[in-house]
């Protein structure tokens, strides 16, 4: 079974705080995504990896900034966090056929509900 | 631009009436299609996607290139149905998610 894990399942920050949440995946899956669900937005990509260094912007990356130094981790982090980043945050990975430009099922983790006071 | 439409916010139905749940999109390519569902406290996992063909939980969905759509269909739905869904068209590494459905199933 894959599992992915987030290493909280609910924050607390306040404003200019940096934040990290953390991200593990056991299946060895080369592509790691952060999303951030909002109700009546649905969830919005935020940043992705498909390697170990290698990140690429989302649809909303402002205001964040990822690491991935390890194949297994994928970090988020808010350099400075605000009230609208007041949100659950969720973490995916899987695999890819190198190439093929075909996805595979993304396995999610159980997200992070982060509130910035 | 890459966009998914899931024009219904909420949809709520009898245990045992049939259900549609639309989802629209607008993509570059021939996009491989796709359904999530979260059930209450669980995590976002997949239900089906378009190359499988197959009926997951007694849904099935059709892609229909002409009218670019990849509606959710069971016909007849059950309690335990209740949950929020979301349309998935994918791109070369990424999926573009709707804004989602809930369904509630009332008995």
């Amino acid at each position: 079974d894959v599992k992915v894990t987030q290493s909280s399942r609910y924050l607390v920050k306040r404003t200019g705080e940096k934040v990290f949440l953390e991200c593990v995946q056991d299946m060895d899956h080369e592509n790691m995504f952060w999303y951030r669900q909002d109700p009546g937005l649905g969830l919005r990509l935020i940043y992705f990896s498909y390697d170990v260094k290698m990140k690429e912007k989302g649809d909303i990356p402002e205001g964040y900034s990822v690491s991935r130094e390890k194949k297994e981790r994928f970090s988020l982090i808010l350099e400075s966090a605000s009230t609208n980043q007041t949100s659950m945050y969720l973490c995916a990975s899987s695999s890819s056929l190198r190439g093929s430009g075909r996805n595979y099922e993304q396995y999610f983790g159980p997200g992070t509900r982060l509130t910035v006071t | 631009a890459q966009r998914v439409t899931q024009p219904e916010k909420l949809l709520s139905v009898f245990k045992g009436a049939p259900v549609e749940l639309k989802c629209n999109y607008s993509y570059s390519g021939s996009p491989e299609l796709f359904w999530y569902v979260q059930y209450s406290r669980q995590r976002l996992q997949l239900l089906l996607r378009h190359i499988s063909r197959e009926s997951i939980k007694g849904f099935t969905a059709d892609l229909n290139k002409g009218e670019t759509s990849f509606h959710l269909k069971k016909p007849f739905a059950q309690e335990e149905d209740s949950a929020m869904y979301y349309c998935a068209p994918s791109g070369y590494s990424t999926l573009t998610f709707g804004k989602g459905t809930m369904l509630l199933v009332s008995p």
